[in-house]
């Protein structure tokens, strides 16, 4: 099947300084990749949208200057955490998705649990 | 907007019991709905899905029938064994057609006891 990889899976950094977590797509193009953000005993939130070329689609109460997305190819997105705050800390999983149609699989990487101390 | 509920865990049987985790959902279209399962230390797996009234996904002996009327995609299964264990996640898409991301419910997490 599918795959997803995530890197880095655990990272710890500095309360002010900028994080990059990157998305792939191992065997497949993904059309749109999906960026989500998990709480302890909490569902997966839908943080962001992003299309290969285009800029990523935002969802409400996300701030876009703070969560840095880029798709520059069918198989890499990635999601910067910019002045990266405590609150910040969390579980953030990507997927990926073939094709357009909302029935489509999505693909989830393994996750990358962000402590900022 | 969209939301789903489902039974807040964690479930613990014994193995070879019957399996139901409940899941209702709001929308405001005609969404697609999935069943996710998460292994420990692995990313979420489609475990089955449904597109339209009265569907029923299947995989892995697991069973849900997509029931309008009630709003719900209760997950099933006959008989459950320790390798079911893992964290189960209702979800919803109402894309409309479009790439849209996923509405999932907070996750149950099963253990099967031998």
């Amino acid at each position: 099947g599918a795959v997803v990889s995530q890197h880095p899976s655990r990272v710890i950094c500095k309360s002010g300084t900028s994080v990059k977590i990157e998305c792939r797509s191992l065997d497949f193009q993904a059309t749109t990749m999906f960026w989500y953000r998990q709480f302890p005993k909490q569902s997966l939130m839908l943080m962001a949208t992003s299309n290969e070329g285009s800029k990523a689609t935002y969802e409400q109460g996300v701030e876009k200057d703070k969560f840095l997305i880029n798709h520059a190819s069918l198989t890499l997105s990635t999601l910067t955490v910019t002045s990266a705050h405590p609150e910040d800390s969390s579980f953030y999983i990507c997927s990926a998705q073939l094709g357009l149609a909302g029935v489509d699989e999505q693909y989830f990487g393994p996750g990358t649990r962000l402590t900022v101390t | 907007g969209d939301s789903v509920t489902q039974m807040e865990g964690p479930v613990t049987l014994s193995e070879e019991a019957f399996l139901t985790i409940n899941c209702t959902y709001t929308a405001t279209g005609y969404p697609s709905l999935f069943w996710y399962v998460q292994y420990p230390g692995e990313g979420l797996q489609l475990l089955l899905k449904a597109t339209k009234a009265d569907d029923k996904g299947s995989n892995k002996g697991f069973e849900a029938t997509y029931r309008k009327e009630t709003t719900s995609f209760h997950l099933e299964k006959g008989s459950v064994q320790v390798s079911d264990s893992a964290v189960y996640f209702c979800a919803l898409s109402d894309s409309g057609g479009g790439a849209d991301g996923l509405t999932f419910g907070k996750g149950t997490h099963l253990i099967i006891q031998p």
